[in-house]
């Protein structure tokens, strides 16, 4: 298995609370990402990190913020938390290319439920 | 924009038999590569085969084919030999080479395959 590790695996958590999930690596990779994965349906990039100090938005616009300190990890906030936030949240990661593409390497994710 | 569409929401195999998994894609790229991601329950997604849209020969892994019509913007998965192991969420996915725009894999919706013993 790939060496990226989110945590929680699953968190339940009340509205309006701030919550931050938690991805490293420990590839040294300098590529990360956020995605966001609704059940039966596919997945948007929705944050991702070309490397320390670089945050970009994805194709889903979301109410969540990230930052990249340090090239091995990769957290993203959500400042209050709501109902419409519950889905899943993938983090991945890529090698810097140095010829063809090679893959992304995915965490086991993170199950959100806001009540 | 690009678009990746999988028509089959679930799909059932007997053990040991053969299945193919469908996938289309739109794009007004000629350079890009297209994945199948399988994700087991609970697990991580991991990846199961790459296609360059750049070679005319068909990817294959052991068991995993694929079958890339690039005129018609068609990737399709063919799993031979069934294993319980392969049942999973099986997603196909296009990236171009410099990512472009917001940077990042696109996926389908995914197809959730059953493997009966």
């Amino acid at each position: 298995e790939a060496d990226i590790y989110q945590t929680p695996r699953y968190l339940v958590i009340g509205t309006g609370k701030k919550i931050t999930l938690e991805c490293s690596q420990t590839m040294g990779h300098d590529k990360m990402y956020w995605y966001q994965q609704d059940p039966g349906m596919e997945l948007h990039l929705i944050h991702y990190s070309y490397g320390v100090n670089s945050t970009e938005k994805g194709d889903l616009s979301s109410e969540s913020t990230v930052s990249r300190i340090r090239t091995e990890h990769f957290p993203l906030t959500l400042e209050s938390a709501r109902p419409s936030h519950t889905s899943q949240y993938l983090c991945a990661s890529e090698p810097r290319p140095r010829g063809p593409y090679t893959e992304a390497f995915f965490g086991q994710g993170t199950r959100l439920t806001v009540v | 924009a690009q678009t990746v569409t999988q028509s089959q929401p679930e799909m059932s195999v007997q053990e040991a038999e053969t299945v193919t998994l469908s996938c289309t894609y739109d794009t007004s790229e000629s350079d890009y590569y297209l994945f199948w991601y399988k994700q087991p329950p609970s697990r991580q997604m991991i990846l199961v085969i790459r296609q360059e849209a750049y070679k005319q020969q068909n990817a294959t892994e052991n068991r995993f084919s694929v079958n890339f019509q690039k005129a018609a913007k068609s990737f399709s998965l063919k799993i031979s030999d069934s294993q319980l192991g392969d049942a999973a969420m099986y997603f196909c996915a296009y990236r171009t080479p410099r990512g472009g725009g917001a940077d990042g894999l696109t996926f389908g919706k995914g197809t959730h395959l059953i493997i009966q013993p």
